[in-house]
């Protein structure tokens, strides 16, 4: 399949180490931030999201953390598998926007067996 | 399967021909949207819908590009006279309404000789 993110940032972790994945976001307004997973060759998949009422929320193996102040989101995945190997976009919305996803740049994780 | 479905998968035309690629979003979902991805980047936004209605549509999207949904179920993106600029990865997405997580296709790669 097609390559996604030929020049992206990348972060290469060792097969069940921890991994995370930091993003940063321009808008203030944003009240929505998503983390996506995206495979070559396949649309985003859908990971984890969080409002901006939170700063943390979990999910199976996975955990989103935002800080506001700093306009901050990260993605952390426990116990970091090779099927976890992708490009990893956080994405933000706003009510008054439409909650159209306005995507960030991607990084690309590797995991080394 | 019922997720997103995206065709075709893959379109390779001519400089100035024009290209029609169709959505069919989850079932029930009343929000449908477009992007478009190039090599290396994250997804950009086009336009929405909302049932029918398409309620924006980004600057990106020029004169030759049109998007319907009539009837409030599929959708097609529709690209005329062509041009190299217009090769990329085009997606297509559908959420459940405001403020829920969007659900992309595998999108329809479009190749411009």
């Amino acid at each position: 399949g097609e390559s996604v993110g030929l020049h992206l940032p990348t972060l290469s972790v060792q097969e069940g180490d921890n991994s995370i994945i930091n993003c940063a976001y321009s808008n203030s307004a944003s009240d929505y931030f998503i983390w996506y997973k995206q495979e070559s060759g396949k649309g985003p998949q859908f990971i984890i999201d969080i409002r901006s009422n939170m700063d943390k929320r979990q999910g199976q193996r996975v955990t989103v953390l935002l800080n506001k102040t700093v306009k901050h989101l990260s993605l952390q995945i426990a116990a970091t598998q090779p099927g976890d190997s992708a490009v990893y976009f956080c994405a933000e919305g706003s009510n008054t926007g439409g909650f159209k996803t306005i995507f960030g740049a991607g990084t690309r994780l590797f995991v080394k067996a | 399967d019922t997720g997103v479905s995206q065709d075709p998968r893959h379109k390779i035309t001519k400089r100035g021909q024009n290209v029609t690629f169709r959505c069919d979003p989850i079932s029930e979902h009343n929000r449908l949207y477009w992007y478009r991805q190039t090599l290396g980047q994250g997804p950009e936004f086009l336009t929405y819908f909302q049932n029918e209605a398409q309620l924006e549509k980004s600057r990106l999207l020029s004169d030759r590009f049109s998007a319907e949904r009539p009837k409030g179920s599929f959708s097609t993106l529709e690209i005329q006279r062509t041009e190299q600029g217009d090769s990329a990865m085009y997606l297509c997405a559908s959420s459940l309404g405001v403020g829920q997580p969007q659900h992309f296709g595998d999108g329809t790669r479009l190749s411009i000789l």
